[in-house]
Parts: structure tokens; C-alpha cells; sequence
């Protein structure tokens, strides 16, 4: 079955480091989106793609996050200037077009900001 | 806008007797709605899906859902747990649109006594 793939599984960085999480989707896939999840809380959506574009974003993505499908298989988040609160496990998802099948998640990479 | 409100955050159940996991909906128009499995230390894995076809969805592992409009209410169940069930389970709904973002419940931790 095929699987979104998350990279790394867990990175623990210093606080206002840039961190690049990286997710490569189902290949067929058109859309691709970011969530995350703090530890003892609900998953939150963060930002969607599709077309080379974001097509939605929460009021947590702010200036400090960007997305990028730099080669046509990879899909990234960064964040430039990390904060404690950036502390969480980031899901990448990925859906067919009109999501017929749902949306599939990859497991996640747990980030921690010391 | 859409919201999900999953009604126990905490289910206990013998192994081999029913699973009932309840989350109510709220959505301005016929909303799509899922459920999620997350084992610890996992992904977010669908369990299945309801989008305006047959509104008892059969999923995955011998779950079950039921659509009831006039509760706005798509409860979980299962006949017989297994050990294998101990998980979070995530009730979540998205728009219409088929590629719109996702909102998660709270979840609810589903635990199986021996």
C-alpha cells in the first residue's frame, strides 16, 4: 500500500534554529498538507498545497513557516526561527484530487526545541 | 465551520465486548467525515470514511460508523474488541470541497482490558 514518507522520525534542535522537515507523498497525490500536534492536544491544521501553491493556511502558520515541493517528489516545511513552542509532531498528509480515498499521513516527525 | 466534538476522552472496555466511541458533528452543509487510529508512537491511520453515499461506512479491523443527520452524531463501533484496538481514535470532518483541510476532535483513548 502505498505510503507518505516522513523524515526525519525525530530532531531536536536549539531554540531559533531553522529546521527543515521533510515528506515525500503518495506519488500520484496532488494535494499535500502540514499538521501538527503538542503533546496532550488535538492535531491542528497548519497549511495546504496544491499547484505549486498554498491553497490554505491556519492562523499558526505565520512568517516563521514556509512549504516547498522543490523537486517534484518532496514536500517541506521549514521553520526559520524556532521557538519552544514549536515543540510538537509534525504530520504530512497527502490526498488524490477531490480526496476520494481520504488523506493519507505519514508518522510523523517528533520536534523537540530545547 | 466546521467542529467535531468526541464525546469520552477516555473509553474502557473488556477485550471481546462492543466499542462505542462518540463524536458529535457540526458543519453548515453535509459535511465529510473520518475517523482516525493513532497507536502510540504512529502515524494517523484512517479507519474510514462518509461522504454522502450509504450512511453506515464499513472500515478497516471490523469498525463500523453510522451517519445520523438529525443527531449530527457519526459514533464508532466495533462488536468484539481486541487487544490489538488499544489506540487513539480521532473523530475528524472536513468540508466539501473533497480536498479541504481537516479539523480533529480531541480524541478519545480507547483502552482493552484482558
Amino acid at each position: 500500500e502505498p505510503e507518505v514518507t516522513q523524515t526525519p522520525s525525530h530532531q531536536v534542535t536549539q531554540m531559533g534554529q531553522e529546521v527543515i522537515l521533510r515528506c515525500v507523498p503518495i506519488s500520484n497525490h496532488l494535494y499535500f498538507y502540514w499538521y501538527r500536534q503538542i503533546l496532550g492536544q488535538k492535531v491542528e491544521f497548519l497549511v495546504s498545497f496544491y499547484n505549486n501553491e498554498i491553497s490554505e493556511k491556519s492562523e499558526i502558520f505565520d512568517d516563521q513557516f514556509s512549504v516547498e515541493r522543490p523537486d517534484g517528489s518532496n514536500f517541506t516545511l521549514k521553520i526559520r526561527s524556532t521557538k519552544l513552542e514549536d515543540s510538537a509532531m509534525y504530520f504530512c498528509a497527502s490526498s488524490d484530487l477531490g480526496g476520494t480515498y481520504g488523506y493519507t499521513f505519514g508518522s510523523g516527525t517528533r520536534l523537540t526545541v530545547v | 465551520a466546521q467542529s467535531v466534538t468526541q464525546l469520552d476522552s477516555h473509553v474502557s472496555v473488556s477485550e471481546g465486548t462492543p466499542v462505542l466511541l462518540r463524536c458529535n458533528y457540526s458543519s453548515s452543509y453535509s459535511p465529510s467525515l473520518f475517523w482516525y487510529v493513532q497507536h502510540p508512537n504512529k502515524g494517523l491511520q484512517l479507519l474510514l470514511k462518509y461522504t454522502s453515499a450509504a450512511t453506515l461506512v464499513k472500515g478497516i479491523n471490523g469498525f463500523e460508523a453510522e451517519f445520523k443527520k438529525s443527531e449530527t452524531s457519526f459514533h464508532l463501533t466495533k462488536p468484539s474488541a481486541h487487544m490489538s484496538d488499544a489506540a487513539e481514535y480521532f473523530c475528524v470532518v472536513s468540508g466539501r470541497g473533497g480536498n479541504e483541510k481537516l479539523t480533529f476532535g480531541t480524541g478519545t483513548r480507547l483502552t482493552i482490558i484482558p
